[in-house]
């Protein structure tokens, strides 16, 4: 089984739409979580933190649920600069493990 | 500017030939490592680093080596490539005591004939 797993998409919207999707995780002693934006096979950047209360940063929204073993995230009011591969990335001592990527397409 | 450079960013070569891929950062991080991503199967980790003279595997170890002499530099060696070993390279560094955020070089697309 995967360390962490990812529907891979495509997610198609138009634009302005809201779009949202899941990360699972494997190990349940994995300590920080967090969302990389990939775009067309360049360097992953990191897009936020997920916290276990949930935390937003604009138009984006990220939330944690450690007994289900998941984590998700959401965009409001989709861009077309959002078109990206999401990677959901989690922490364990010394290792982050990738998830393989959620592809979103945002067409105007 | 802070930042991970890797060279080269494209390279194509043949089965058995040794290959270098170097990895240089300017922010003194400690930490480094080397990363390769396939369709479908996410960045799985080859080696990394925790300081100067320190290296250990990853995740996806064989038929790679690596060094860390000075803390800037980690260049990931190919002994005698494979094509399975066809694949995007990243290399990345971090600030000690935390892995995120990891920075990353621009990628090296490696192909083995």
């Amino acid at each position: 089984r995967k360390e962490v797993e990812q529907d891979p998409g495509p997610f198609n919207v138009p634009e302005g739409a809201t779009v949202a999707f899941n990360c699972t995780y494997s190990n349940s002693a994995s300590q920080s979580f967090f969302w990389y934006r990939q775009d067309c096979r360049k360097e992953p950047k990191l897009l936020m933190s997920v916290y276990s209360s949930g935390n937003e940063d604009g138009r984006f929204t990220a939330q944690l649920n450690r007994a289900s073993q998941y984590i998700s995230l959401l965009i409001r009011d989709s861009k077309l600069s959002d078109s990206a591969t999401y990677l959901c990335v989690v922490q364990l001592p010394y290792k982050l493990s990738f998830g393989a990527g959620t592809t979103v397409t945002v067409r105007a | 500017e802070a930042q991970v450079t890797q060279n080269p960013r494209y390279l194509i070569t043949v089965t058995g030939k040794k290959l270098t891929v170097t990895c240089s950062q300017n922010m003194n991080h400690e930490y480094m490592s080397w990363y390769r991503q396939d369709p479908g199967l996410g960045l799985r980790q080859i080696y990394y680093s925790m300081n100067v003279e320190v290296t250990d595997k990853g995740d996806v170890p064989e038929g790679y080596k690596v060094s860390r002499k000075e803390k800037r530099n980690f260049p990931l060696i190919l002994e005698s490539p494979s094509p399975n070993q066809t694949s995007l390279y990243f290399c990345a560094s971090s600030s000690p005591g935390t892995l995120v955020p990891l920075h990353f070089g621009n990628g090296t697309r490696l192909t083995v004939t």
